[in-house]
C-alpha cells in the first residue's frame, strides 16, 4: 500500500524553464512533508519542507505547494539549472509516529542545457 | 564535518553468508534508521532507533537485525542473506522532533548471489 506516490518516474525540462514535480498521498494523518534530492552515488539530501498548516513554502528557486483537500503537493523549481538534474523524493510524516518518514518512488529530473 | 558514514560502500557476497553493514554518525543524533531503495519502490524503512537500546521494526524488517549499543552506531545485520536482499541501502540519522530532517549516508550497494 503506497501511501505516498510520485506518478512520474521521469521529467525532462529545458534550462531556465520551470520544473514541476508532483506527489500524491493517501493518508490524511500526514502533517509534515519533505522533499529530498539525490545525486548518483550519494545519499538523499534534504531540500525543502512544508507543514500541513501552510499551503506554500519558498526557499530561493524552490517552492513547495500543498493542497490538503486534494492530498497533493508539488515542488516547483524556477529557473531550472543543469545542476538540478537528480532524483527527487517526496516524503511525509505523522507527528504521533515520531521521526518516521514515508517516501514516494522518486522522480528523475533531467535539465537540458 | 557532520556526516553519516556507511561501510562498506559496495559488497558482493553469496547466499547465507552473514554480513554486517556499519553506520556511524558524528552529530549526536538520537534517531537512526535504515532504508532500502529498490527501483519503482522508493525508499522503504527497515528498522529504526529512537535512542540507545531502543529499536523498532519499520515497513520491511524481515531478514534483518539491528542493534544500538552506542548512540553513534547503528549496524545492519543480515544473518542469512538471500538474493531478494540485493538492494541499495541507506542509513540516516536526525535529532528527535517532528520538524527535524534526516541526514543520509552515501549508501551501500549489496549484491547477494
Amino acid at each position: 500500500d503506497q501511501q505516498v506516490k510520485q506518478n512520474s518516474p521521469s521529467l525532462s525540462v529545458q534550462e531556465g524553464r520551470i520544473s514541476i514535480l508532483n506527489c500524491d498521498y493517501t493518508n490524511s494523518m500526514f502533517d509534515y512533508f519533505l522533499w529530498y534530492k539525490k545525486y548518483p552515488a550519494e545519499g538523499p539530501t534534504f531540500l525543502i519542507s512544508i507543514s500541513s498548516i501552510k499551503d506554500k513554502n519558498e526557499d530561493g528557486r524552490f517552492t513547495v505547494f500543498l493542497n490538503k483537500s486534494a492530498k497533493h503537493l508539488s515542488l516547483h523549481i524556477v529557473p531550472s539549472q543543469p545542476g538540478d538534474s537528480a532524483v527527487y523524493f517526496c516524503a511525509a510524516k505523522i507527528e504521533t509516529s515520531g521521526s518516521r518518514l514515508t517516501f514516494g518512488e522518486g522522480t528523475q529530473l533531467t535539465v537540458n542545457p | 564535518e557532520a556526516q553519516v558514514t556507511q561501510n562498506p560502500r559496495y559488497l558482493i557476497t553469496v547466499t547465507g553468508k552473514k554480513l554486517t553493514v556499519t553506520c556511524s554518525q558524528n552529530m549526536n543524533h538520537e534517531y537512526m534508521s535504515w532504508y532500502r531503495q529498490d527501483p519503482g519502490l522508493g525508499l522503504r524503512q527497515i528498522y529504526y532507533s529512537m535512542n540507545v537500546e531502543v529499536t523498532d521494526k519499520g515497513d520491511v524488517p524481515e531478514g534483518y537485525k539491528v542493534s544500538r549499543k552506542e548512540k553513534r552506531n547503528f549496524p545492519l545485520i543480515l544473518e542469512s542473506p538471500s538474493p531478494n536482499q540485493t538492494s541499495l541501502y541507506f542509513c540516516a540519522s536526525s535529532l528527535l522532533g517532528h520538524y527535524q530532517p534526516q541526514h543520509f549516508g552515501d549508501g551501500t550497494r549489496l549484491s547477494i548471489l
